[in-house]
């Protein structure tokens, strides 16, 4: 596809059980971005790929969070025992580089953690 | 602490007016800036985004943004603005590892 996907759309799950966000981004994009949009934190920036490799993992909300790439392309965002305050809707993107490059956007996972 | 701020959490302009968004951002040094809209159901689109150079930039939906180093601001306006317009608009600097710092957003409401 042209864009950024992520699956699934909506999520809704119990709390206490494990659920994985899958992003899929523009063929060539070599960084990969995760951010979470909530109504009481806003817009903020979890974590980046450049290629596979992740370098700062402290804008991960808790060791519950983490998440991978692999062949320079897929990424998934795995959150175990899932709280009520990890309901929000999560955000990928991707960017030819790093840097400033224009970073295109996802529409998004909405979890709903009952 | 990188930080960027959006101060007025909701404008409400008359179609065919002139509008004008602020954002101020504390970074250790200039940083990338970019403003995103995101509408309704809709993703994040990217407006405009400043590098360097010429201050004033022009991006999509006839919106521009103008740079101003000493007041650390990035401010967005529109001569006239269409209904199409409402939306939430967030100011963001940032970019590379340190991902994009982003505003609260500016909840934009057109009145006919």
């Amino acid at each position: 596809g042209a864009g950024v996907s992520q699956s699934p759309s909506n999520k809704v799950t119990e709390k206490g059980k494990d659920v994985e966000l899958r992003c899929d981004p523009i063929s060539g994009h070599t960084a990969l971005y995760w951010y979470r949009q909530s109504l009481g934190q806003g817009l903020e920036f979890l974590i980046y790929f450049q290629g596979n490799s992740a370098p700062d993992k402290s804008g991960l909300p808790s060791d519950r969070f983490s998440a991978e790439r692999t062949g320079g392309s897929v990424s998934t965002l795995t959150i175990q025992r899932t709280q009520q305050e990890d309901s929000a809707v999560y955000l990928c993107a991707s960017s030819f580089a790093g840097g400033g490059e224009t970073q295109y956007f996802g529409p998004g996972t909405r979890l709903l953690v009952l | 602490a990188q930080s960027v701020t959006q101060p007025d959490i909701h404008i409400t302009v008359s179609e065919g007016a002139s509008l004008e968004l602020r954002c101020n951002y504390s970074y250790g040094a200039t940083p990338y800036l970019f403003w995103y809209v995101q509408s309704p159901g809709q993703g994040l689109q990217l407006l405009l985004k400043y590098f360097s150079g010429d201050t004033l930039v022009q991006g999509i939906k006839g919106f521009e943004a103008e740079f101003k180093r000493s007041q650390s601001s990035f401010n967005l306006r529109k001569p006239s603005v269409h209904w199409s317009d409402a939306a939430e608009y967030f100011c963001a600097p940032g970019g590379g590892a340190d991902g994009l710092t982003f505003g609260k957003g500016t909840h934009l409401i057109i009145q006919p």
